[in-house]
């Protein structure tokens, strides 16, 4: 069967620091991959998504940027983090039809 | 553009049926979803159906949807505090070509259920 996997679970960075939080598959083969963020309210904000490995595309211009080194691993990063970064990352990956996402546990980032 | 829309909150109590509502406005949609997330935790798919069926059920769960009026409903029968969360629907459209199956999510339904 499938896992996600993302880590740290929880991160507390200090403002102009770097980031850099992961997220691994298992279980499947060249799936598609996604970063969202979730704010205090609740919308899900799509970040990135790939379809093989560097293969990224982003939706929403900002200070992150993410990579796929690997087939199954997918990292999102920062150079120097904001306050508005803060919130809640999520990791998904899905397959083709019927597209249906599956979502890690997710991580926790606090920028103080 | 695809946007998706739901009720902020739901309050039941404990034993009584909950509906979730979700409209949508992109016509192409193919698949719709439901996902469930509880508190600190990540979303976890519930359920979907294809954008040419009217319904489909899976145990508690029954999923309507209106293709004419682009509305989607959950219906959790028999609904046990454990099914406090938040439930997100979700519609994968092809508009604008894309193969990759982008979702797009409404803002999500707090279901508060009461003993």
């Amino acid at each position: 069967s499938q896992t996600i996997h993302q880590w740290p679970a929880t991160l507390v960075q200090p403002v102009g620091s770097p980031l850099s939080l992961e997220c691994t598959v298992e279980g499947t083969s060249n799936p598609n991959l996604y970063w969202y963020r979730q704010a205090a309210g609740r919308g899900l904000q799509l970040l990135f998504y790939s379809i093989g490995i560097d293969q990224i595309s982003s939706e929403v211009p900002q200070n992150l940027s993410a990579s796929r080194p690997q087939d199954r691993q997918f990292i999102l990063s920062s150079k120097k983090l904001l306050l508005s970064d803060s919130g809640f990352y999520l990791c998904a990956w899905s397959t083709d039809s019927p597209y249906e996402q599956y979502f890690g546990p997710g991580t926790r980032l606090t920028v103080t | 553009g695809e946007d998706v829309e739901q009720s902020l909150f739901l309050s039941v109590r404990e034993g009584d049926s909950s509906v979730i509502n979700c409209t949508y406005t992109d016509s192409s949609s193919t698949y719709l979803y439901w996902y469930k997330q509880e508190p600190g935790a990540g979303l976890q798919l519930l359920t979907y159906i294809f954008s040419n069926m009217d319904m489909k059920q899976d145990q508690r769960l029954t999923v309507l949807l209106n293709k004419k009026d682009k509305h989607l409903s959950l219906r959790i029968a028999d609904t046990q505090t454990g099914d406090s969360a938040i439930y997100f629907c979700a519609e994968r459209s092809v508009a604008g070509g894309t193969s990759y199956g982008k979702l797009t999510f409404g803002q999500g339904t707090i279901l508060t259920v009461h003993p």
